[in-house]
């Protein structure tokens, strides 16, 4: 355990479908991380919050719109996504001025 | 951000020891040099940091040699556990947030 943990685990959904991944650090780390990880690719970086605000947007399509309401959560809200988005969606948190990383288990998302 | 160079896998036997070598060439004065872990369908896990010379933890070692322009993660006896994917990151001081992440090296260790 990382002290960072992810909601669903596993997400299947259609193309119109709206839905949510939650993330929740115990760890009283005050800059939050999505990443995306497709098969076969590198570990891409989405977003970036410190102290709540965003401070990182790697162009990621407007279909994926992050919210940040305190340090300790993240969600990331989906909505018309396409089978392209499909891969595992891993959550981190850090110290601000530790480049220390810690990663949730990841929400494998399957877009229909 | 400095560009890293790895090999894209390594074979070893339980009870080996493992040097993985990552090239940075254009490593900044600044720049740290980190070693994540990666289980299938989990999420990278920190394993080391370094600046220049030799870093030890319970886990591994890194070998910075004087012109930093490459770095080498040395795991002592491996065991079948330890079967991940390695990566290499440069980033800039502490703190460094953007956490670029290239294909890294795939160990496969064999009993």
């Amino acid at each position: 355990e990382t002290g960072v943990t992810q909601t669903p685990r596993h997400l299947v959904m259609g193309m119109t479908n709206k839905k949510s991944l939650k993330c929740e650090q115990h760890l009283g780390h005050n800059a939050m991380y999505w990443y995306k990880q497709s098969a076969k690719k590198p570990l891409e970086l989405m977003f970036v919050y410190n102290f709540k605000e965003q401070t990182e947007n790697n162009s990621v399509p407007s279909r994926f719109s992050p919210e940040c309401p305190n340090s300790s959560h993240l969600f990331l809200h989906l909505h018309t996504l396409q089978p392209e988005d499909s891969a595992l969606y891993l959550c981190a948190s850090s110290q601000a001025g530790n480049n220390e990383q810690f990663f949730g288990p990841g929400t494998r998302l399957t877009v229909l | 951000l400095a560009k890293t160079t790895q090999p894209i896998s390594m074979d070893s036997y339980e009870g080996q020891e493992v040097n993985i070598t990552c090239s940075h060439n254009n490593i900044a004065t600044n720049d740290y040099i980190t070693w994540y872990q990666q289980f299938p369908s989990q999420g990278p896990r920190f394993i080391i940091q370094g600046y220049k010379t030799k870093v030890t933890n319970e886990v591994a070692s890194l070998f910075i040699p004087a012109d930093r322009k490459s770095s080498t993660l040395s795991l002592p006896r491996v065991s079948l556990s330890d079967t991940a994917v390695y990566y290499c990151l440069v980033g800039e001081g502490t703190g460094f947030q953007k956490l670029v992440f290239g294909t890294g090296t795939r160990l496969l260790v064999s009993p």
